[in-house]
């Protein structure tokens, strides 16, 4: 069963607007939060991080939310840029008790309408 | 070359062929990982290295056999695959396995198994 989940497949934007890409887990003990970027033939890169001791954090045009109790977490892209479409990806970790590795949800494809 | 490259980026093989894929890291990292993402399913951790030794195999069959002769490269030996094996393999690497280390993604080899 998926642990980290993200339900739209895709999201389409005017440029300038506000992106919001959603993210949910259910595993409790995750403690660590990632959102991936990534364009078509490339690997993912990494864009921002949150860990659960913050609610919020914001890199540049990126902020990333964090409801611990809803089990939600969010992207927010402001203002958007066509240069931003491509697939993003959360991906969550425990310190303790998940095993040593990234669950990662299965990604929002963003389209950046000029 | 600076980053995670990975040979060849594609490559279509029967299910009674042997071939290797090949993963170099340039960062200094001392933490390697291979990754399966199949179609509209989340990246998988197949396996974790850290300063060469396996420290994660995340239930794969045997039909997958990572080498990782040095803390720079990383090989996943392939043999006698199915069609389902068909994917994208992602190597990583980070400085060390613990989960505030951001992992830095190669561009994948897109796998196809006739």
């Amino acid at each position: 069963d998926q642990q980290v989940k993200q339900n739209s497949p895709s999201l389409s934007v005017q440029e300038g607007r506000i992106s919001i890409l959603n993210c949910d887990y259910t595993n409790s003990m995750f403690d660590y939060f990632l959102w991936y970027k990534k364009y078509p033939a490339e690997g993912p890169t990494f864009l921002i991080s949150i860990s659960s001791i913050k609610d919020k954090n914001e890199d540049g045009r990126f902020t990333v939310f964090l409801n611990k109790s809803a089990k939600h977490l969010s992207l927010h892209i402001v203002p958007s840029q066509p240069g931003d479409s491509a697939v993003y990806f959360c991906a969550a970790r425990g310190s303790l008790n998940t095993g040593n590795q990234f669950y990662f949800g299965t990604g929002t494809s963003l389209t950046v309408i000029p | 070359e600076t980053g995670v490259t990975q040979t060849p980026r594609h490559l279509v093989m029967g299910m009674t062929n042997k071939k290797s894929l090949k993963c170099e890291q340039h960062l200094g990292h001392n933490a390697m990982y291979w990754y399966k993402q199949s179609a509209k399913k989340p990246l998988e951790l197949m396996f974790v290295y850290n300063f060469k030794e396996q420290t994660e195999n995340n239930s794969v069959p045997s039909r997958f056999s990572p080498e990782c002769p040095n803390s720079s490269h990383l090989f996943l030996h392939l043999h006698t695959l199915q069609p389902e094996d068909s994917a994208l393999y992602l190597c990583a690497s980070s400085q060390d396995p613990a989960p505030q280390e951001t992992q830095y993604f190669g561009p994948g080899t897109r796998l196809l198994v006739l």
